[in-house]
């Protein structure tokens, strides 16, 4: 059971904008930053979005993320059949003291 | 460039324990802190811990406190961690990964090819 939770699948067709949400507590998401990581098949994942909304250099800027108190979503606009991926949110748990993922979300392009 | 080379795969028995390696290059070793993180087959990410290569300062998972040990060698640019008591259930792929110095505590920038780490009697 992770900390954080997220729906199991999404899907999209080619073009079509995504939204995947991630809810938290008050204690990681209420009180931290949310990071999104995408995890392409058998590779290591790669950072997507930091601190809520922030994306590394790279990043294209159809991916976009938000927040809002105990909760967050990472939003995928444009979609593309290689955005076919898993996507887990994360953030720093202040009763836990450490990092927690959410179980991740396996977008499906049809 | 940075790169991230993980040691390769092991074999334990339960109750053993095992030590995977993580070397650093391309980049100033005591400048960045390191992540590892696992994950089970056909599972989600688990964060284990980070450690602070100039120095050792370490920060673990509650899940793993007692079990896990992380540990720099400066003079090799290689961090290391160490899990103890093994079970079946921590067979999973361990990653390493570079936290930046900018982007926050949960940020990562490189990641190490990971190690399968397989339990098994």
């Amino acid at each position: 059971q992770s900390v954080l939770t997220q729906p199991p699948s999404a899907s999209g067709t080619p073009g079509q904008r995504v939204t995947i949400s991630c809810s938290g507590s008050s204690s990681s998401i209420g009180s931290n930053t949310v990071y999104w990581y995408q995890q392409l098949p058998r590779t290591a994942p790669k950072l997507l979005i930091y601190m809520n909304n922030q994306r590394p250099s790279g990043v294209p800027d159809r991916f976009s993320g938000s927040k809002s108190g105990t909760s967050a979503s990472l939003a995928i606009s444009g979609l593309q059949s290689e955005d076919e991926a898993d996507y887990y949110c994360a953030s720093w748990d202040d009763s836990l003291n450490g990092v927690v993922f959410g179980g991740g979300t396996k977008l499906t392009v049809l | 460039q940075v790169q991230l080379v993980q040691s390769g795969a092991e074999v334990r028995k339960p109750g053993a324990s095992v030590k995977v390696s993580c070397k650093a290059s391309g980049y100033t070793f005591t400048s960045y802190h390191i992540h590892w993180v696992r994950q089970a087959p056909g599972h989600g990410l688990e964060w284990m811990g980070i450690i602070n290569p100039s120095g050792g300062t370490t920060s673990y998972a509650q899940k793993f406190h007692g079990r896990v040990t992380m540990t720099s060698d400066t003079s090799t640019s290689t961090v290391y961690m160490e899990l103890s008591s093994l079970k079946s259930e921590d067979t999973a792929v361990y990653y390493c990964a570079r936290k930046p110095n900018r982007g926050g505590l949960v940020a990562t920038d490189y990641w190490g090819q990971g190690t399968l780490v397989t339990v098994s009697s």
